[in-house]
Formats: structure tokens, C-alpha cells, sequence
């Protein structure tokens, strides 16, 4: 119940393409949704998040959509960049509970070819 | 704002040895820390909760008496692997919460930039 799935495993795009990563999620308390980027050898930054009480957030070219109902999320990047290749985890955790430690999908390795 | 600094960024040490590695929060104060680590190629694995002045609270699975966190301040958590093998190679990453700071909610983690700890 504590997991978060991720989807796909890795995913090539052309410069310009809209790569979409979804993620799925059990546990009904969870109640906060970030996305993070990992370029290699660094750590992830925080890029976006989203509460349930959206369905959808836009933060410059990085979108996430939210359906509660079938307790999936997904981030859309519009127009991407070659240097928007990266690893990109989904995440999400209890705000107010267990510390709000995040629960991490499995991650989706980004290629945006020129 | 949010920045999370951790030293050292990369170590090697020898078998059997102790290392400690260093996260601070640099412009704000974290009433929770968050100790990670991640292997090549996969996904970040919590190891261990930390408050301020309380004990850390460790994943499943993880030796309480391997991996030393002390959080003395809201701006410092420390790791040390004591006894390394090199099994406990590994890209270890710390977060942070943050508290109190203007233009941040609280619940957002902020990483470090990871150290990468090599033990031959």
C-alpha cells in the first residue's frame, strides 16, 4: 500500500516532444504529490508538486495532472530540451504523518534527442 | 532559497574504517532531516528519519548501530557508516524540510547534492 509505480522505465522524445510519466499510488492518505529531477552524480530537485485538491498543476513547461479517483498522477514537459534529459521520480507522502517522508517511484531515465 | 549543502561530496576509505558525512540546511532551518541512499540506476531508498534533539527513526532494514545519524542543530544532521565494507558503497543523500521559511511551506524536501562514499 505504501508503494508508488512508475511508468515507463525510460523514454526517448525528439527536441520539442511532450514526454508524459505517470505514476500510480494505493494508499488514500497520501496527500501530497512532488516530482523530482536527478541529473547524474547530483541529487533530485524538487521541480513540482501538487495537493489532491487539484487536478492539475502548471509550473512553466513541467504540468502534472492529478485523478484522484483513480489515484494516478502524471507529469507532462512541453516543448522539451536536450537539457531536460534526466531522471525524473515521482514521489508522495503524508503531510502530517510518518515525518512526511516520501515515498519514491521507481524512476524514468529521459532522453531528449536534438 | 532552500539549500542543502553536504560534505563532503565524494570519500573512499578502507575497509573497517568510519566516515562521517555532513548535511546542512544553508538558509533555513529544518525541523526534519532525511537521510537517503541510491544505487546506480534506481530509486532513492529512505534510510533513517531525523528531528532536532531526538533520536532518528530508522527504515526497516537498516542497522541502527551502521549508520549513526545525530541531529544537533535545525541547519546540521550527521551519517557515519561505521566500520565500512564495500558493500556500503553508495551515493548517500540527505533532505530537508523546511521550517519557517518565508516563501516555503513546510512539507517540501529539499535535497543536497549526495556524496558518493567508495570503501575498498
Amino acid at each position: 500500500q505504501q508503494q508508488v509505480k512508475q511508468s515507463p522505465q525510460s523514454l526517448i522524445v525528439q527536441k520539442g516532444g511532450i514526454p508524459i510519466i505517470n505514476c500510480a499510488y494505493e494508499n488514500t492518505a497520501f496527500d501530497y504529490f512532488p516530482w523530482y529531477q536527478q541529473f547524474p552524480g547530483k541529487g533530485p530537485a524538487l521541480l513540482i508538486a501538487i495537493r489532491p485538491d487539484v487536478s492539475e498543476k502548471k509550473e512553466g513547461r513541467f504540468t502534472i495532472s492529478f485523478n484522484k479517483s483513480a489515484k494516478q498522477f502524471s507529469l507532462h514537459i512541453m516543448d522539451s530540451q536536450p537539457g531536460d534529459s534526466a531522471t525524473y521520480f515521482c514521489a508522495a507522502s503524508m503531510i502530517y504523518n510518518q515525518g512526511g517522508k516520501l515515498i519514491f517511484g521507481q524512476g524514468t531515465e529521459l532522453s531528449v534527442k536534438p | 532559497g532552500a539549500v542543502v549543502s553536504q560534505h563532503p561530496s565524494w570519500v573512499i576509505c578502507k575497509s573497517g574504517t568510519s566516515v562521517k558525512i555532513e548535511c546542512r540546511s544553508l538558509d533555513f532551518q529544518a525541523t526534519t532531516m532525511f537521510w537517503y541512499r541510491q544505487f546506480p540506476k534506481q530509486s532513492l531508498m529512505l534510510m533513517a528519519t531525523s528531528n532536532e534533539g531526538s533520536k532518528a527513526t530508522y527504515e526497516q532494514g537498516v542497522e541502527k548501530d551502521k549508520f549513526l545519524i545525530n541531529h544537533a542543530s535545525l541547519t546540521l544532521s550527521t551519517l557515519t557508516v561505521t566500520s565500512a565494507h564495500p558493500e556500503d558503497s553508495s551515493f548517500y543523500i540527505c533532505s530537508a524540510t523546511v521550517f519557517g521559511s518565508a516563501g516555503a511551506r513546510s512539507y517540501e524536501q529539499y535535497f543536497g547534492p549526495g556524496t558518493r562514499l567508495t570503501v575498498t
